[in-house]
């Protein structure tokens, strides 16, 4: 298996709900991350995992919150966003690295396309 | 820090000629460079990558160069093809970070004309 899944495909929330985004990988990958992509802008990082432990917040605002269960999951949960957070969200993972300059390969998942009304 | 610069940001080409896009970077430091293709509502996907101890990486059509004295690196692809068309990003390593963080360039939009 060398695919990174995520659901929902779909989001149109509220700006009062809370959702949750799911991530999967089985590629035995220690590194995953979230990203948020702009209509024909690179994708952003927003979150680093590196051996289930939070590694790196981009400065990213506390109403999406991270969460990693296991080395195939991760989660991103999401309560009283804005319309401009609506965007793409990626998933991506990585073998993971002990330190050093980074050299992984990531692989993106197929994205969640979330819309905040 | 790391920037990424990429240009063209636009790129329209006739199929079968070449296209190069050419990204610069900062730190001499990095030493991997992959290259992503995002189709319109798709994930980005890893088409193809180069380290840093190689001047030169070839997969059929598509390749990448690296002048690690220029900073720069470059993906060429021949004998393009409709299905060539999408947006290709350039992405290099942040320096001085703790995990697997890239700068990824602006992208360039690719359309091969039939």
């Amino acid at each position: 298996d060398t695919e990174v899944t995520q659901t929902p495909k779909h989001l149109v929330m509220g700006m009062t709900n809370k959702k949750s985004l799911k991530c999967e990988q089985h590629m035995g990958h220690r590194a995953m991350y979230w990203y948020k992509q702009k209509a024909k802008k690179p994708p952003e990082l927003m979150f680093v995992y590196s051996y289930e432990k939070l590694s790196i917040n981009e400065s990213v605002p506390s109403r999406f919150s991270p969460e990693c269960p296991n080395s195939s999951l991760l989660n991103l949960h999401l309560h009283a966003l804005q319309p401009e957070d609506s965007a793409l969200y990626l998933c991506a993972s990585s073998q993971g690295y002990a330190g050093g300059t980074p050299t992984d390969t990531q692989y993106f998942g197929p994205g969640t396309r979330l819309t905040v009304l | 820090g790391e920037n990424v610069e990429q240009h063209p940001s636009t790129l329209s080409v006739q199929e079968g000629d070449s296209a190069v896009i050419k990204c610069t970077y900062s730190d001499s430091a990095s030493n991997y460079f992959p290259w992503y293709k995002q189709e319109l509502g798709k994930r980005p996907q890893l088409i193809i990558d180069i380290r840093s101890n190689v001047g030169e990486k070839k997969d059929q059509r598509i390749a990448v160069t690296l002048n690690k004295t220029a900073k720069h690196f470059s993906l060429h692809i021949t004998e393009t093809q409709p299905e060539d068309s999408a947006v290709y990003f350039c992405a290099a390593p942040r320096s001085g970070t703790t995990g697997n963080q890239f700068y990824f360039g602006t992208g360039t939009s690719l359309t091969v004309i039939p």
